[in-house]
């Protein structure tokens, strides 16, 4: 079955920190991956995606993400996380017809 | 200009009443969805057309009826709505819905917080 798996419901950082925000995947053939971001009220905003060829794929707002197909994961990184980062991020994978999420993981920022 | 709006923003009613929500995109895509965000932030999609035409219900209970009249448009009806409806709706849009070796990011509207009291 499709499915994506989000195992961090809560991470907290440090202003300035590093961050990785795990996403793993299930999906039979060449998968489509995306991370999204909420913001507190807001709609769900693209950060990037990977369809296929170098497997970093750098995004808005300083984000990557590296794909591994041999681990099937989909890992969100920020060198330097900014306060502005809190929020609400969502993996996803293109399945038939439909894209399935991850059920999320909720970034704090402390000062 | 926005690319995917939502009207209206809040809605607040109670249990019994029928409630429409409305979704334009102004993107050109071909295919639109509603997806229901509940408390615990879970993101779990409803219906999809693409073309006007209905390619995912995802056993929805059928008090909730889409309507899209053209490709920039796609409604959302709830009648006899519970308490449980209570979420937040979103719509988005893409292109591909039906073309697997054409694959697109979602664009997302800002979401209608339905409230059911």
């Amino acid at each position: 079955a499709q499915s994506v798996t989000q195992p961090d419901i809560h991470i907290t950082v440090s202003e300035g920190a590093s961050l990785e925000l795990r996403c793993n995947y299930s999906y039979g053939a060449t998968p489509y991956l995306f991370w999204y971001v909420q913001s507190p009220g807001q709609g769900l905003q693209l950060l990037l995606k990977y369809f296929s060829g170098d497997t970093l794929v750098q995004g808005i707002k300083g984000f990557e993400a590296e794909f591994k197909r041999s681990q099937s994961s989909f890992n969100l990184r920020k060198p330097s996380v900014h306060w502005s980062d809190a929020a609400e991020y969502f993996c996803a994978v293109r399945g038939t017809y439909k894209y399935i999420f991850g059920t999320g993981t909720r970034l704090k920022v402390l000062a | 200009d926005t690319a995917v709006s939502q009207t209206p923003k809040y809605l607040v009613t109670q249990m019994g009443n029928d409630k429409s929500i409305k979704c334009e995109q102004n993107l050109g895509h071909d295919t639109m969805y509603w997806y229901k965000q509940d408390s615990k932030k879970f993101l779990k999609i409803m219906f999809s057309y693409n073309n006007k035409e209905l390619i995912i219900n995802e056993t929805v209970p059928n008090r909730f009826s889409p309507k899209s009249p053209d490709k920039a448009h796609l409604n959302l009806h709830i009648n006899s709505l519970e308490l449980g409806d209570s979420a937040v709706y979103f719509c988005a849009s893409s292109y591909g819905g039906t073309t697997s070796g054409s694959v697109f990011e979602q664009y997302f509207g800002p979401g209608t917080r339905l409230t059911v009291t």
